[in-house]
């Protein structure tokens, strides 16, 4: 199985950058996820690492090193309409997806 | 393309009753689907993998006799909670794989929120 920590929250300034960090144990990896999820919506997906490496994708990065077991989500220049929760998830070799519990990001103005 | 839809979005019935979701892949076909129970504030929790015209795969501490899913063809999939109880209330989403896409990634549905009475 995945276990899969990410931080619970986080505030951040509109126009700052956040960096929300995961970090996960598998038994068979075979791909990381990030998703934005609103309240009450489903999870929508913003980008894929399977290699170590940053992945660039407009105002979101994302970062993966599997020998350390760690990714991170890159926001820069935050809006408000990025406040909203965000879930990592690890993909094991049967195409199974599993998610951290969230971090809610707060974005201020 | 890669739109899941689900309906109903919203369903809130009597305890002991038996509540069905269904879950449509709308522009493609979807080989492998899956479904997910969200409670308050907490992640998705993978219930069970489907494929088309085969039993679903359960993941451990689900019922399947309490929840049914069914996977009848290539663009539908269906979750029945049957006799559901208070406890069974939340957010249940399915997903979607067509096994080709570049990151042989899932598609979500816009989820369903069941309150049981």
């Amino acid at each position: 199985g995945q276990n899969i920590d990410q931080p619970t929250e986080m505030t951040a300034t509109e126009g700052a950058i956040v960096q929300i960090n995961c970090t996960y144990q598998t038994s068979g990896f075979n791909g990381l996820f990030w998703y934005q999820q609103h309240a009450g919506e489903a999870p929508t997906f913003l980008s894929y690492n399977v290699l170590d490496g940053l992945e660039e994708k407009g105002r979101f990065s994302s970062f993966l090193s599997r020998s350390k077991g760690y990714s991170y989500l890159l926001l820069k220049e935050l809006q408000m309409k990025d406040s909203a929760s965000y879930l990592c998830a690890v993909r094991d070799r049967d195409y199974k997806l599993s998610f951290g519990a969230g971090t809610t990001v707060t974005v201020r103005a | 393309g890669a739109v899941v839809s689900q309906h109903p979005s919203r369903v809130i019935c009597k305890s002991g009753t038996s509540v069905k979701i269904e879950c449509r892949s709308l522009d493609f076909q979807a080989t492998t689907m899956f479904w997910y129970r969200q409670f308050p504030k907490k992640s998705l929790m993978l219930m069970a993998t489907s494929n088309e015209g085969s039993k679903a795969t359960y993941e451990q501490g689900v019922e399947k006799d309490k929840f049914l899913i069914n996977h009848a063809s290539l663009t539908l999939s269906t979750l029945t909670v049957t006799s559901a109880h208070p406890e069974d209330s939340s957010f249940y989403i399915c997903s979607a794989s067509d096994g080709v896409s570049s990151y042989n990634e899932q598609f979500f549905g816009p989820g369903t929120r069941l309150t049981v009475l």
